[in-house]
């Protein structure tokens, strides 16, 4: 069965101390692998999508990366508005050519001043 | 503006009263998800659509229909709603399908008493 697994579960940051979010997966044929920010009372909201072990792809303070097992979301020097639960899902295949998509629970982040 | 639009954002209801919870996209994009959010379980798929009039289950389809008449609208229909379906309710459109951002409405949350 597909599990993807996020941790930690909450992190509280002071503004500027970068730290990273981890999401371990273990599935038959990763076919990507997607990070997703929500804030409160909202839809998720797409960050990333990984494809292969070693890619990595940048958006503004967000770095994310991808291995065999896990991948991390690297947040640098956060700012209080990256305060936000952040989502890991993986695509996998299912029966025939159809494809899953397995989220984990969610990492939720506090940045304060 | 892209949009995914669902309604209502907040529901209380009673047990056995059918109830429909309406999605619309404004993107012209051919799939369509519905999930469910519960705490500790992350997002869980119901039902999806990879166009008009096709449809399909997702990992929880149980006491759930869909239908797709239109490419923009992909609507929940809850037949006899059950306390067990109390959750907070995303509706999510891509261009083609799983392996594509997903795009979500800022959900529905439903209360069966």
């Amino acid at each position: 069965e597909d599990q993807v697994t996020q941790s930690p579960e909450a992190l509280r940051l002071q503004e500027g101390e970068s730290s990273s979010l981890n999401c371990s997966y273990t599935v038959s044929g990763l076919r990507g692998l997607f990070w997703y920010r929500q804030d409160p009372g909202k839809g998720p909201e797409f960050l990333f999508t990984l494809y292969s072990a070693g890619e990595e792809k940048e958006k503004e303070r967000l770095k994310a990366t991808l291995t065999k097992k896990e991948s991390f979301l690297h947040i640098t020097a956060p700012k209080p508005e990256d305060s936000a639960t952040y989502l890991c899902a993986v695509q996998a295949p299912n029966t025939g050519t159809a494809s899953k998509l397995t989220f984990g629970t969610g990492t939720r982040l506090q940045v304060t001043l | 503006e892209a949009q995914v639009t669902q309604n209502p954002r907040y529901l209380i209801t009673v047990t056995g009263k059918k109830l429909t919870v309406t999605c619309s996209q404004n993107m012209n994009h051919e799939y369509m998800s519905w999930y469910r959010q519960d705490p500790g379980l992350g997002l869980r798929q119901i039902y999806y659509s990879m166009n008009v009039e096709v449809t399909d289950k997702g990992d929880v389809p149980e006491g759930y229909k869909v239908s797709r008449k239109e490419k923009r609208n992909f609507p929940l229909i809850l037949e006899s709603p059950s306390p067990n379906q109390t959750s907070l309710y995303f509706c999510a459109s891509s261009f083609k399908g799983l392996g594509q951002p997903q795009h979500f409405g800022d959900g529905t949350r439903l209360s069966i008493l």
